[in-house]
């Protein structure tokens, strides 16, 4: 069965300091990939999706970026964190990038910057 | 600009009652329509969804309703258990974008 890892499951860090999330897929081969965040009252807001190694899509302009560097590996990064970063990250992947796919999301980061 | 929303925050029902959970849109191009289930401290899940094509989606307790002229979603669950607690989110896209996901609303369901 497919599995989806993604951490920390929490993380405070200070404006203006680096950010790396990691998320990893098992089970499944050539997933779709995606990062998402949640803003505290809003619904969720696509940043990033890839659909295969180096192929990555942003969906919002912003402090943010995503690499794909293995199959089954998504990394959302900062140089420099703002304030407004902060927020609740969320992973998924999906086998095609069909709105009918279902995604499967991991259990998020909750972000917090000081 | 929401193109999707869920007008209510927060819903309270009695367990063994229906719960009904609504959505609306405004984009006519939105051909597909998803409900996801989140617990606290982790990532929503698929619970059931429905294309335009159709007006009802049934599995098991969770049925979908949508009305495309009033461009009007809704999940109904009966009857209505302690586990169904959970935030629920409605999302929809058409085939040339991505997801647009609704605020959620955060079932209760009493004993």
């Amino acid at each position: 069965s497919q599995t989806i890892h993604q951490w920390p499951a929490t993380l405070v860090q200070p404006v203006g300091s680096p950010l790396s999330l990691e998320c990893t897929v098992e089970g499944t081969s050539n997933p779709n990939l995606y990062w998402y965040r949640q803003a505290a009252g809003r619904g969720l807001q696509l940043l990033f999706y890839s659909v295969g190694i180096g192929q990555i899509s942003s969906e919002v302009p912003q402090n943010l970026s995503a690499s794909r560097p293995q199959d089954r590996q998504f990394i959302l990064s900062s140089k420099k964190l703002l304030l407004s970063d902060s927020g609740f990250y969320l992973c998924a992947w999906s086998i095609t990038t069909g709105v009918d796919q279902p995604q499967h999301f991991g259990d998020g980061t909750r972000l917090s910057i000081l | 600009d929401q193109q999707v929303k869920q007008n209510s925050p927060s819903l309270s029902v009695q367990e063994g009652r229906i719960s009904i959970l609504n959505c609306d849109y405004t984009n006519s191009m939105f051909d597909y329509f998803l409900w996801y289930k989140k617990y606290p401290a982790e990532g929503p899940t698929f619970l059931i969804s429905i294309s335009s094509i159709k007006d009802k989606n049934e599995d098991g307790r969770f049925t979908v309703f949508l009305n495309k002229s009033a461009k009007h979603l809704s999940l109904h669950i009966v009857p209505s258990q302690p586990g169904d607690s959970a935030v629920y989110f409605c999302a929809a896209g058409d085939s040339n974008y991505q997801l647009i996901w609704g605020a959620g609303t955060k079932l209760i369901i009493k004993p």
